[in-house]
């Protein structure tokens, strides 16, 4: 079983749609990262966070550590939006600082 | 253009050649980390540094694999003799973390990628 477990593997919805996107993680983290990542590869930062909830523009993400799971939403969903989403956490071990990734959810929005 | 730059994008090369990668990480990061994301899978770490020193290795960079920060800015990672099974996005990241490892700068920011197949 993978440290980080995201769900659903693949996600396809109708423009406008809210949108959300699990993850599930086995290890004690000091944070969860959820990143976008274009064709083409290159990868951006949306969130980093350790608790509670933030929000930026029509993407919103929680994380609740006593049940190792983070939530990403997305209110409005727009084509533009397609993109692969992962969840990366930061083990809690001192010192430790490579990020370990989930599969990837890959998200079509359809206009 | 102040992000994380990677050279080249794409690299084609033969079966037994060897390949270099360079990454410039964001100005006064002082980690740098390298990452390898093959078709459909998440990233997977590789190799991170701080400053100069690397300071840890995965058990997935096998002695065809190395890599260097020298003056603790950019960084190489060279693969030696590639097999098919190298082929693959190899992505690289820096964050710029203070000696008491606070949070909030403990974000790292990735470059594009230098996508390689190997024929």
């Amino acid at each position: 079983k993978n440290e980080v477990e995201q769900s659903p593997q693949n996600l396809t919805a109708q423009e406008g749609e809210f949108i959300t996107i699990n993850c599930s993680y086995s290890v004690g983290i000091s944070a969860l990262h959820w990143l976008q990542q274009h064709p083409g590869g290159g990868i951006v930062s949306l969130f980093m966070l350790s608790s509670g909830k933030k929000k930026h523009g029509r993407l919103i993400a929680t994380i609740n550590i006593q049940e190792k799971h983070s939530s990403l939403h997305i209110t409005a969903s727009h084509p533009r939006d397609s993109a692969v989403y992962i969840c990366a956490v930061r083990s809690r071990i001192q010192g430790a600082q490579k990020l370990v990734f989930g599969q990837g959810t890959r998200l079509t929005i359809n206009p | 253009d102040t992000g994380v730059s990677q050279d080249p994008r794409h690299k084609i090369t033969k079966r037994g050649q060897n390949v270099t990668f360079r990454c410039d990480p964001i100005s006064e990061h002082n980690r740098l980390y390298w990452y390898r994301q093959t078709l459909g899978q998440g990233p997977e770490f590789l190799t991170y540094f701080q400053n100069e020193a690397q300071l840890e290795k995965s058990r997935l960079l096998s002695d065809r694999f190395s890599a260097e920060r020298p003056k603790g800015s950019f960084s190489t990672l060279e693969i030696q003799r590639t097999e098919q099974g190298d082929s693959a996005m190899y992505l690289c990241a820096s964050s710029l973390t203070d000696r008491d490892f606070q949070f909030s700068y403990n974000e790292q920011f990735f470059g594009p990628g230098t996508r390689l197949t190997v024929l």
